[in-house]
């Protein structure tokens, strides 16, 4: 069974960089079939997907955010990592980690971790 | 970026109730086309992809349809542990958004 578990700060202060590793077990992050993803919901909200990226390390950003974002790869601690700079109170939310699947060209996100919350706050 | 809605934003429904959430897109995109059941405080569970196909594991009580623009998650009979939010999402293209969801509560 796929789990994914994300970490990180819990409080970050406006204009640094919010910094989240999601870690994966029982699957293999290097598999060509998944796009390994982050989700944010801010509380109350609805859901924002933020980016993915692949076994090769190739990644695809929502554009809204593109010019502060970078994920990585790391596939010997099976895990991939989200770097936001710049980050203000709007960017307060659960960030999830997903495991996304592309299956006969169509992609879904089908594990998820439990979520974790980061406000945004001096 | 492709715009998703849905209606109802949210609606009272009763046990043994027949449900029905609608999802519109802004362009066509065939069906490419995700439903996500979330409980509060809890992840989104995928319920629905490629418009029609039953993940594995979920209840067959759920169904989907439509394609183009217009699709429809459907509940034949909710269960106590359906109460919850649903959220559409569309997987044609980049950004991959989502819909602001319908919430489904009791009567």
């Amino acid at each position: 069974q796929v789990q994914l578990q994300e970490s990180g700060p819990g409080l970050v202060k406006p204009s640094e960089t919010l910094s989240l590793t999601c870690t994966v077990s029982g699957g293999s992050v290097s598999s060509e079939s998944y796009y390994w993803s982050w989700i944010r919901q801010p509380p109350g909200k609805g859901l924002e997907w933020i980016a993915f990226i692949n076994h090769s390390g190739g990644t695809n950003y929502n554009l809204s955010l593109k010019s502060r974002l970078t994920m990585s790869l790391d596939t010997s601690k099976s895990q991939f990592s989200l770097k936001l700079t710049s980050v203000t109170s709007a960017d307060t939310a659960v960030y999830y980690c997903a495991r996304g699947t592309f299956s006969s060209g169509f992609f879904y996100l089908d594990y998820w971790g439990q979520g974790t919350l980061v406000t945004v706050s001096s | 970026d492709i715009q998703m809605t849905q209606s109802p934003s949210s609606l009272s429904a009763s046990i043994g109730d027949r449900v029905s959430i609608t999802c519109r897109a802004s362009q066509s995109i065939t069906n490419f086309l995700n439903w996500y059941q979330q409980k509060p405080g809890k992840a989104p569970n995928l319920l629905i992809y490629a418009a029609s196909s039953l993940q594995s594991g979920v209840p067959s009580r759920f169904s989907g349809s439509g394609s183009g623009t217009d699709f429809t998650l459907t509940i034949s009979s909710l269960q106590p542990e359906d109460f919850a939010t649903y959220y559409c999402q569309q997987s044609y293209s980049t950004p991959r958004t989502f819909g602001p969801g319908t919430r489904v509560d009791t009567k």
